[in-house]
């Protein structure tokens, strides 16, 4: 089974362009959350998503937004580029809520660099 | 406000020895933790989950504990190998269902052939 797909893997923006990253979960993972890694922290939330609505907001500006598809695939999207937006954006996906078993899968992660 | 803290940042140790790295959190009422490993410039691995309802949790080489009242957790790998190196992340869920984990910074460990 394919685990959690990132795309693209790296790129590279200009400030004041918009971004969109894309992930697929896990098959039969209905939640997928978003998380932000800037070098030498920890990951940072910023969106999750279960059944295709919004479950979750982390302390993020409102450049960021993200949406999930009825595939349960999702995009994460950033308008306005700063060069502080800069980092490693990760993608987990879990199983569907409720269940005893929460364990988060990552994927690969998207290297976004703004210039 | 949860916060986790991992200690030490950054370790460095010959190959075979054994080695704990440490986690903890300020708030008890945690669902469940997780320990991730995270190699340069790549995604998280999940390397064990272990429930708030359990002491600890076995894969391998690698052994977590969870002290739930106490706010720590152990992941102690025995007889290290330099494919361990990586940074290793600890990170907790705060209640059940949909909820975003909370990371620590991490530990940089390097294993020294």
């Amino acid at each position: 089974d394919a685990g959690v797909t990132q795309s693209p893997t790296h790129l590279i923006k200009t400030r004041g362009q918009h971004v969109t990253l894309r992930c697929s979960p896990i098959s039969g993972h209905k939640s997928v959350s978003w998380y932000q890694q800037v070098l030498g922290q920890g990951p940072q939330f910023i969106f999750q998503y279960y059944e295709k609505e919004e479950r979750g907001r982390g302390n993020f500006p409102d450049r960021f937004s993200a949406r999930q598809f009825p595939n349960y695939s999702s995009e994460l999207n950033v308008n306005a580029l700063l060069l502080g937006d800069s980092a490693l954006y990760l993608c987990a996906s879990s199983p569907w809520a409720g269940t005893v078993n929460t364990e988060a899968f990552f994927g690969q992660g998207t290297r976004l660099t703004v210039v | 406000k949860q916060e986790v803290t991992q200690i030490p940042a950054a370790l460095s140790v010959p190959e075979g020895e054994n080695l704990v790295l440490n986690c903890s959190f300020t708030d008890s009422a945690i669902y469940n933790l997780q320990w991730f490993r995270q190699d340069p410039g790549k995604g998280l691995t999940s390397l064990l989950l272990i429930q708030s309802s359990q002491r600890e949790q076995t894969s391998g080489r690698l052994n977590a504990s969870l002290d739930k009242s106490s706010g720590r957790s152990t992941l102690y790998i025995a007889a290290s190998q330099p494919g361990d190196s990586a940074t290793y992340l600890c990170a907790v869920h705060g209640r059940p269902g949909n909820t975003p984990l909370v990371f620590g910074k991490g530990t940089r460990l390097s294993v020294i052939a």
